[in-house]
């Protein structure tokens, strides 16, 4: 069965410090993934998919086929990072649905 | 821009009431879908449409049903609403296309059913 797994519901780093949010799938074809990021009172928006492999806010993911995983790392975080952070996989034979992990919550302490 | 615009931002229902939920969005986008947000269970697709007129169910179809009448707008309808069903619901947009799958939501609508 298709699944995303984000395993810590909640995640808390000072400002400056390394941030990695764990994103793992479960697959069997050629996956597309994506994160999307939802900070207080915005709605949910696309922050990056791991076909662009480009740095957005200074946030990259690379995906790991043999790891299935897809995690989500910033080198020195920020106060404005602080947001609920959502993996998401499409499957080749999906219409374009999205399989959704439950979210993580980043807080970034000053 | 994308815009992606929800009828109502917040909602208070009685059990039993019907409840009717509109998203509209302006740029021409085939597939829209509506899904719940729960703390702690992420995004939960209710249904999707990828057309006019058809709809495809989600993961959690029970207790509800969709209109599509017209490519901008896809309602959701709450047939007899109950408390299980008070949460946060967002509504979503995308082309049917490769390359372009990105998702645009809407601000939501917190439904709170007493």
């Amino acid at each position: 069965a298709q699944r995303v797994t984000q395993p810590e519901k909640l995640l808390s780093v000072f400002k400056g410090a390394p941030v990695e949010l764990k994103c793992n799938y479960s697959y069997s074809g050629s996956p597309e993934l994506f994160w999307y990021v939802q900070y207080s009172r915005q709605r949910l928006q696309l922050l990056l998919r791991h076909i662009s492999r480009e740095s957005i806010k200074g946030f990259t993911a690379d995906l790991n086929k043999g790891e299935t995983s897809f995690h989500l790392k910033k080198p020195f975080a920020q106060e404005e990072d602080s947001a609920m952070y959502y993996c998401a996989l499409m499957a080749s034979d999906s219409n374009y649905q999205l399989i959704w992990g439950a979210g993580t919550k980043l807080i970034i302490k000053p | 821009d994308v815009k992606v615009t929800q009828s109502s931002r917040y909602l208070v229902k009685r059990t039993g009431e019907k409840v009717f939920l509109e998203c509209v969005q302006d740029m021409d986008h085939e597939n829209m879908f509506w899904y719940r947000q729960d703390p702690g269970l992420g995004l939960r697709l209710i249904y999707f449409s990828y057309d006019v007129k058809m709809k495809e169910k989600g993961d959690i179809p029970e207790g509800y049903s969709v209109s599509r009448e017209k490519k901008e707008r896809f309602s959701l309808i709450l047939e007899s609403a109950s408390t299980n069903q008070t949460s946060m619901y967002l509504c979503a947009s995308s082309l049917w296309a490769s390359g372009q799958e990105t998702q645009y939501f809407g601000p939501g609508t917190r439904l709170l059913v007493l």
